[in-house]
């Protein structure tokens, strides 16, 4: 166990839906960072949020949107889903706002398959 | 902007024999590099890490990985390979002072008994 927790680990919805995708980051942790992982595109970083606020962003479409709350979880929405946003999606965290000597901790992530 | 490049997307060993996963990378300052490794349905793993002290550095598992710079390389080794071994790896870089990073795209590391 990483110390990262992502929620659900699985998730089957038809085209043109909503999702949310959780991430707990590991105790301590400021950072969140959100990273996608298809076969065509293969890892790309999305966003990542340092105590609240969001703090870079990546290869992320207008249609997902993400938040970090006072408990330092965060939330990646994902709306009007389609075919291409099947994908393995995870999180991430850090101590601070840069990648510390460790890296990342990466969760186990949440597969995402749009039908 | 910084970038890396896997050289292989698939290599097959036999166990007991060595390993090299080749990674070379793009920077316009000296970057800070990351092998990663993935195992099937599993998330990811730190496997070591360069930030400018020792060329040679040394990861959990066996592994180790040599920064050369006149090389723009970072390539993964290790002396005997294990069926353990086999997973995807990635080759990472650091986006400058933000934090995230840019991933290769991958190899896949296959072992035979």
């Amino acid at each position: 166990d990483s110390g990262v927790t992502q929620t659900p680990k699985h998730l089957i919805t038809a085209t043109g839906q909503r999702v949310t995708l959780r991430c707990s980051p590991r105790s301590g942790d400021l950072s969140v960072y959100w990273y996608q992982q298809s076969l065509d595109q293969g890892l790309q970083f999305l966003i990542q949020y340092y105590n609240g606020e969001e703090r870079a962003k990546g290869n992320i479409l207008e249609r997902f949107s993400a938040q970090q709350f006072p408990d330092l979880h965060s939330e990646l929405n994902l709306s009007s889903l389609e075919l291409g946003d099947s994908a393995l999606y995870f999180c991430a965290s850090s101590a601070g706002d840069t990648i510390d000597n460790y890296g990342y901790t990466f969760g186990s992530g949440t597969r995402l398959t749009v039908v | 902007a910084q970038s890396v490049t896997q050289l292989d997307s698939h290599v097959s060993v036999s166990e007991g024999t060595p390993v090299l996963l080749r990674c070379n990378y793009s920077s316009s300052y000296s970057p800070s590099l990351f092998w990663y490794v993935q195992h099937p349905n599993k998330g990811l793993q730190l496997l070591l890490k360069y930030t400018s002290a020792a060329t040679l550095v040394k990861g959990i598992n066996g592994f180790e990985a040599e920064f050369k710079k006149s090389e723009t390389s970072f390539h993964l080794t290790k002396p005997s390979a294990h069926m353990s071994d086999a997973a995807e790896y990635f080759c990472v870089v650091v986006r400058g002072s933000q934090g995230n990073l840019i991933f290769g795209k991958g190899t896949k590391l296959s072992v035979k008994p």
